[in-house]
C-alpha cells in the first residue's frame, strides 16, 4: 500500500508570512498533484509534477516534486486570507487511468 | 470553463435502500473515476473506468458497488443495498488522457444513510 504523509495537519499563519506544507513517501510516484479543497466540495486541481526535480510555480504559489520522486512541497509566498483552506496531495502510478493516492491533507488558516 | 457535474448534491436513503449518484464527467475526457470521503478522513480511491469498463478497483468497490455509463455521457456509482458506513461525500472525477493520472473533480455527493 502507497501512503502519502503530509505535514502539518494543521498550520495557521499571520497574513504577509511565508509557509512551506509537506508530502512524504517511501514509495516513487510516477506524477504528483496538489489539490484545494473548500469545504463540502470536491478537490480543485492545482499543477501536476511529473519529473523528479521538478519546480512549478502559480502565482505566489511554488511546487516542487523530489528527485526521488517520493515527496513534494507546496510553499506558498506572503501569504493571504485567500489561501486558506485545506491543501491535498495525491500521486499517481505508472499506469494510465489508475489510481490517486491521497494524503491526509494540511489545513491552512491565514489571518488578517 | 469545462467542469464535472454530479447529482443530487446530496442523498439521504435508508439502510439497505439501493442508491444511484450521478455524474456528467468532461467531455472528450476518457478516463473516469469514483472516490469517497468519510468525514474528517482522507480521500479514497473506489474504482476506475475506462474504454466502457472497470480498469481498476479498490477493496472498498465489493459486489455492492456498481458502476456503468449508460449512454455518452452519464457516468453512475450504484450502491445495491446501503449500509450506515456507506455515509460519506462521493466524488466523481475524469481525467483527459490517463496520463499521470490528473483527475478533475465534481462538487461530490453527500450519501447519508440512516
Amino acid at each position: 500500500t502507497q501512503l502519502l504523509e503530509q505535514s502539518p495537519q494543521f498550520l495557521s499563519i499571520q497574513e504577509g508570512e511565508n509557509l512551506t506544507v509537506y508530502c512524504n513517501s517511501s514509495s516513487v510516484f510516477s506524477s504528483l498533484q496538489w489539490y484545494r479543497q473548500e469545504p463540502g466540495e470536491g478537490p480543485v486541481l492545482l499543477v501536476t509534477v511529473v519529473t523528479g526535480g521538478e519546480v512549478k510555480k502559480l502565482k505566489r504559489l511554488t511546487f516542487q516534486f523530489g528527485d526521488a520522486r517520493k515527496d513534494s512541497s507546496l510553499h506558498i509566498t506572503a501569504a493571504q486570507p485567500g489561501d486558506t483552506g485545506l491543501y491535498l496531495c495525491a500521486g499517481g502510478r505508472d499506469n494510465a487511468g489508475n489510481m490517486l493516492t491521497f494524503g491526509g491533507g494540511t489545513r491552512l488558516m491565514v489571518k488578517p | 470553463e469545462p467542469e464535472v457535474t454530479q447529482t443530487p448534491s446530496h442523498q439521504v436513503t435508508q439502510m439497505g435502500q439501493e442508491v444511484i449518484l450521478r455524474c456528467v464527467p468532461i467531455s472528450n475526457h476518457l478516463y473516469f473515476y469514483w472516490y469517497r470521503q468519510i468525514l474528517g478522513q482522507k480521500v479514497e480511491f473506489l474504482v476506475s473506468f475506462y474504454n466502457n469498463e472497470i480498469s481498476e478497483k479498490s477493496e472498498i468497490f465489493d459486489d455492492q458497488f456498481s458502476v456503468e455509463r449508460p449512454d455518452g455521457s452519464n457516468f453512475t456509482l450504484k450502491i445495491r443495498s446501503t449500509k450506515l458506513e456507506d455515509s460519506a461525500m462521493y466524488f466523481c472525477a475524469s481525467d483527459p488522457q490517463g496520463l499521470n493520472t490528473e483527475a478533475f473533480f465534481g462538487q461530490g455527493t453527500r450519501l447519508t444513510v440512516v
